[in-house]
C-alpha cells in the first residue's frame, strides 16, 4: 500500500521560483526520506528527517516534517532547470528501515 | 565508490526467455535491494538482503529468483515473464544498523518483455 501521497502530483515553475511539495502519510513512522528521480534513471537521496525533528536544511532544499498531521513538505529555493524531476516521499516504520514505501511522486518542472 | 551499477541497461525478452540482471556495489553495504518501477508510478520493493541472505521478499511471483553471490553483488533471474513484467527495475543498496536508512540507487534496467 501507498503510504505517502504527494501533493501536487505535477508543478511547473520559472527558474528561481521556490518550489514547495507536499507528503502526507497514513502510520506512525520512523522516518521519513525524500528522493529525487531523473526521467526514467535511478533515485538520488535527498535528505531524510527523523520522526522526532521538526524542520532539516541541506543547502537550497528545507523540510519540515509534523507528526500531528502527519504531513512532510519539501521546499526548493531559487530553482534552476536542472531541479527538474520527479520527487518522492519516502517513508520507514514500525521495527524494520529496510522497507521504504514510496508515495506517488511530485513531477517538477523548471522552465528556463 | 558511491555508485551502485547495474547491467544491462536495457534487455527486451520474450515471454520464453531465461535472462539476469546484475548489480553491484563496492560501499561495503550489507543490505541490497530490487524495486520495480512501472512508468509514472513510484518504485515498489520486491527483495531485501541482509549479509547476504534473502530477509524480504514481498511476494514476487516465483518467475522472479533473486541471487546474493557475496555482499557485493546481487542478481535477479527471470524466466517465464509477462508482458506486465515490463518495467524499469532498480537495485539498492544500504548500510546495516544505525545508518541503514539511506539507499542508494542504480541507475535501473529498462526490461521490456514481448
Amino acid at each position: 500500500s501507498q503510504q505517502g501521497e504527494e501533493d501536487p502530483q505535477a508543478l511547473s515553475i520559472q527558474e528561481g521560483e521556490n518550489a514547495t511539495m507536499n507528503c502526507s502519510y497514513k502510520t506512525s513512522i520512523n522516518n521519513l526520506q525524500w528522493y529525487r528521480q531523473n526521467s526514467g534513471r535511478g533515485l538520488v537521496h535527498l535528505i531524510l528527517i527523523r520522526s522526532n525533528e521538526r524542520e532539516k536544511h541541506s543547502g537550497r532544499l528545507r523540510v519540515t516534517l509534523d507528526t500531528s498531521k502527519k504531513s512532510s513538505s519539501l521546499l526548493i529555493t531559487a530553482s534552476r532547470a536542472a531541479d527538474t524531476a520527479s520527487y518522492f516521499c519516502a517513508t520507514s516504520s514500525g521495527g524494520s528501515n529496510y522497507k521504504l514505501t514510496f508515495g506517488k511522486g511530485t513531477l517538477l518542472t523548471v522552465n528556463p | 565508490d558511491t555508485e551502485v551499477t547495474q547491467t544491462p541497461k536495457h534487455l527486451v525478452m520474450g515471454m520464453t526467455n531465461k535472462k539476469s540482471l546484475k548489480c553491484e556495489q563496492h560501499m561495503g553495504h550489507r543490505a541490497m535491494y530490487w524495486y520495480k518501477q512501472k512508468a509514472k508510478k513510484p518504485p515498489e520493493l520486491m527483495f531485501v538482503y541482509s549479509y547476504e541472505k534473502l530477509s524480504i521478499n514481498e511476494s514476487v511471483p516465483s518467475r522472479f529468483s533473486p541471487e546474493c553471490p557475496n555482499s557485493s553483488l546481487l542478481n535477479l533471474h527471470l524466466h517465464a515473464l509477462q508482458p506486465e513484467d515490463s518495467a524499469l527495475y532498480l537495485c539498492a543498496s544500504s548500510q546495516v544498523g544505525g545508518a541503514q536508512e539511506t539507499q542508494y540507487f542504480g541507475p535501473g534496467t529498462r526490461l521490456l518483455v514481448l
